[in-house]
């Protein structure tokens, strides 16, 4: 499983390939999900939103997957590039009326050329 | 280009003093904000939300009387550490909810780092 503190989970590909990023929330309750790029040092930058009445949305290069029944959540970046490497978080909103956001561990994707 | 800006983007301060982040909405109003604090190699941890024409929202373990926050106007929140330690050196970063016709997009603000000498 994924460890807490020091080290993110690492997910290593080569140019080119085609990577699957994994998360698991745990509110049931949760109705909207967002995928975040961080890069070192940076704010994390959105990649692709989902409502919980869909179960996948594609954007450019990534695709958001969302099953509500064993409440896990995945996103899919097509042709992986260097510039891709980044931690990848994702994040999941409880609607109470101001966008409060409950994020998971993250996971360091690493692409090598 | 970006739609939050936060500044500055580096401060070092002295133990005992104390230090304020601007985080501003760009071409948009923002009646609430959000202040996260990040350790390096984790995750963010939501500190405070913030409501203009109102008290911030602290989370459970956030002191409110060292973490001041006004939400001066419907673009500009501010994080003040007050008495800063070395311990309360970190990674700031503040988003604000941009309302579009499907509901809301969050953005980030590209964070603060704070270091405590």
């Amino acid at each position: 499983g994924e460890s807490v503190g020091l080290h993110l989970p690492t997910l290593s590909v080569q140019e080119g390939d085609n990577s699957i990023i994994n998360c698991a929330y745990s509110n049931s309750a949760s109705d909207y999900f967002i995928w975040y790029k961080q890069e070192s040092g940076k704010g994390p930058q959105f990649i692709i939103d989902i409502r919980s009445n869909m179960d996948k949305r594609q954007g450019q290069r990534v695709t958001v997957l969302l099953n509500k029944t064993v409440k896990h959540l995945s996103l899919q970046i097509a042709a992986t590039q260097p510039g891709d490497s980044a931690v990848y978080f994702c994040a999941e909103r409880a609607w109470s009326g101001y966008s409060t956001l409950t994020f998971g561990k993250g996971t360091m994707l690493l692409v090598s050329p | 280009g970006a739609v939050v800006s936060q500044h500055p983007s580096r401060v070092i301060c002295k133990s005992g003093t104390s230090v304020k982040i601007e985080c501003r909405s760009l071409d948009f109003q923002a009646t609430t904000m959000f202040w996260y604090r990040q350790f390096p190699k984790q995750s963010l941890m939501l500190m405070a939300t913030s409501n203009e024409g109102s008290k911030a929202t602290y989370e459970q373990g956030v002191e409110k009387d060292k973490f001041l926050i006004n939400h001066a106007s419907l673009t500009l929140s501010t994080l003040t550490v007050t008495s800063a330690h070395p311990e309360d050196s970190s990674f700031y970063i503040c988003s604000a909810p941009q309302r579009v016709n499907s509901g809301n997009t969050i953005y980030f603000g590209e964070g603060s780092w704070l270091t405590v000498v």
